[in-house]
């Protein structure tokens, strides 16, 4: 299986604050990269597909880019709402696998 | 309004079944592939496995880690898909989720609606 791995695993930040989080694959998998936000006891939500491309609805705040091994997510100015666990996810190769999470804390 | 309700969740002993249920409405069930991912308590997220569409030959994969216990199955007259979970273990403890997966220029896979979860507890 194809290993995620993101960092920070936590960080703490103010609202209006610049964020990137990144995550790593073991292996290539070209653009083949979604990014998820779950807030406290809810299902988590998907805000990128194909490593930059902004789900319909989700605010211009969050980009990502990336390709091959290294990707990332950006949200240019942090929301109360955007205080959550960020998780990215590979659909390379089945089995999908997601990274561990990192959680944006409130400073 | 697109929407997937699971149900079925509870506790369980170890060693026994469970049938993990997903409902959906607000779009055509049959044109899209269904996933179900995990979440242990406190813990990220775990792909469990999906089921294509019947135009992507109803391919289904799983998980190594359910592989042979557990099997995903989809009724599109009724726009249900199932997770039946059998030899359960307490490791299996987690919320359920079930996804519609989409797809982008044919390869590129995603899961963009989510359910709320049902939370599945396997304890003696």
């Amino acid at each position: 299986d194809i290993q995620m791995t993101q960092s920070p695993s936590s960080l703490s930040a103010s609202a209006g604050d610049r964020v990137t989080i990144t995550c790593r694959a073991s292996q290539s998998i070209s653009s083949y990269l979604n990014w998820y936000r779950q807030k406290p006891g809810k299902a988590p939500e998907l805000l990128i597909y194909a490593a930059s491309s902004l789900q319909s609805g989700v605010p211009s705040r969050f980009s990502g880019s990336g390709s091959g091994t290294d990707f990332t997510l950006t949200i240019s100015s942090l929301q109360p709402e955007d205080f959550a666990t960020y998780f990215c996810q590979q659909s390379y190769s089945t089995s999908w696998t997601f990274g561990q999470g990192t959680k944006v804390e409130i400073k | 309004e697109v929407q997937l309700v699971e149900s079925g969740g509870g506790l369980v002993q170890p060693g026994r079944s469970l049938r993990l249920s997903c409902t959906t409405s607000g779009f055509t069930f049959g044109d899209y592939a269904m996933s179900w991912v995990r979440q242990a308590p406190g813990k990220g997220l775990e792909w469990v496995g999906f089921i294509r569409s019947k135009a992507s030959r109803g391919v289904i994969e799983y998980a190594a880690s359910v592989e042979g216990r557990f099997t995903i199955s989809r009724d599109d007259s009724k726009s249900i898909a199932y997770l039946h979970m059998d030899s359960l273990k307490t490791e299996d403890t987690a919320v359920y989720y079930c996804t519609r997966e989409n797809e982008w220029q044919r390869y590129y896979y995603y899961m963009d609606v989510w359910g709320k979860g049902t939370t599945v507890t396997v304890s003696s």
